[in-house]
């Protein structure tokens, strides 16, 4: 089956902990998305890549990273200095001939 | 810089009534519009997209959306709602690449029995 597979479903962070976000792809997309969701503010772009070894930052980087190592994969890490980093986190995909992106399940992170 | 507006945070119809989510976009250039769906915990579902053309869009799940550049709106419309329906929507723009999609805040919506 082609898709985004987004784990784990539910992630908790303990305090100064870094976790990291998977996200993998099968469907052979260029380009790929990572969006926080905060109850009633829509999704905010983190950061975005269009090729491998290649990223950019969005609207709300600062307390994350990412890496593109692999056009399949592109995992979010939320770091300590992330103070709030209670959310829905989803990644998105998207082929370079076509202007729609799609999305996975998403990841909900909770602080112990 | 693009944005959307959702005037509207929730709205309650009956099941069988009519649906229509407001959506307002501010775009300097002719805007790519999306409406997609998210289900409680779930990802978003692309119900339908606008890039040029015809400014009536037909997309799954019986929706529809008119595009009206005068009014920089580009509403969604059902014309009979069914239970399953009730989630979350959400209007997007982008631009040609869509590396900069600016999504509204949602619109809730419930159906009632």
């Amino acid at each position: 089956d082609g898709g985004i597979t987004q784990s784990p479903k539910y992630l908790f962070r303990k305090e100064g902990q870094n976790v990291t976000l998977s996200c993998e792809q099968n469907l052979n997309h260029d380009a790929m998305y990572w969006y926080r969701q905060d109850p009633g503010q829509g999704l905010r772009l983190i950061y975005y890549s269009q090729i491998v070894n290649d990223f950019q930052k969005g609207d709300i980087a600062e307390g994350y990273s990412v890496s593109r190592e692999k056009k399949e994969s592109f995992p979010l890490t939320v770091t300590s200095a992330q103070k709030n980093p209670t959310a829905f986190y989803l990644c998105a995909s998207r082929v370079s001939a076509k202007n729609i992106q799609y999305f996975g399940a998403g990841t909900r992170l909770s602080v112990l | 810089a693009q944005s959307v507006t959702q005037p509207d945070i929730h709205i309650t119809v009956s099941e069988g009534a009519s649906l229509e989510l407001r959506c307002n976009y501010s775009y300097g250039a002719t805007p790519y519009l999306f409406w997609y769906v998210q289900s409680p915990g779930q990802g978003l579902q692309l119900l339908l997209k606008y890039f040029s053309g015809d400014t009536l869009v037909q997309g799954i799940k019986g929706f529809e959306a008119e595009f009206k550049r005068s009014q920089s709106s580009f509403n969604l419309r059902k014309p009979s709602v069914h239970w399953s329906d009730a989630a979350e929507y959400f209007c997007a723009v982008g631009d040609y690449n869509n590396n900069d999609m600016r999504f509204g805040a949602g619109t809730r919506l419930t159906v009632k029995p």
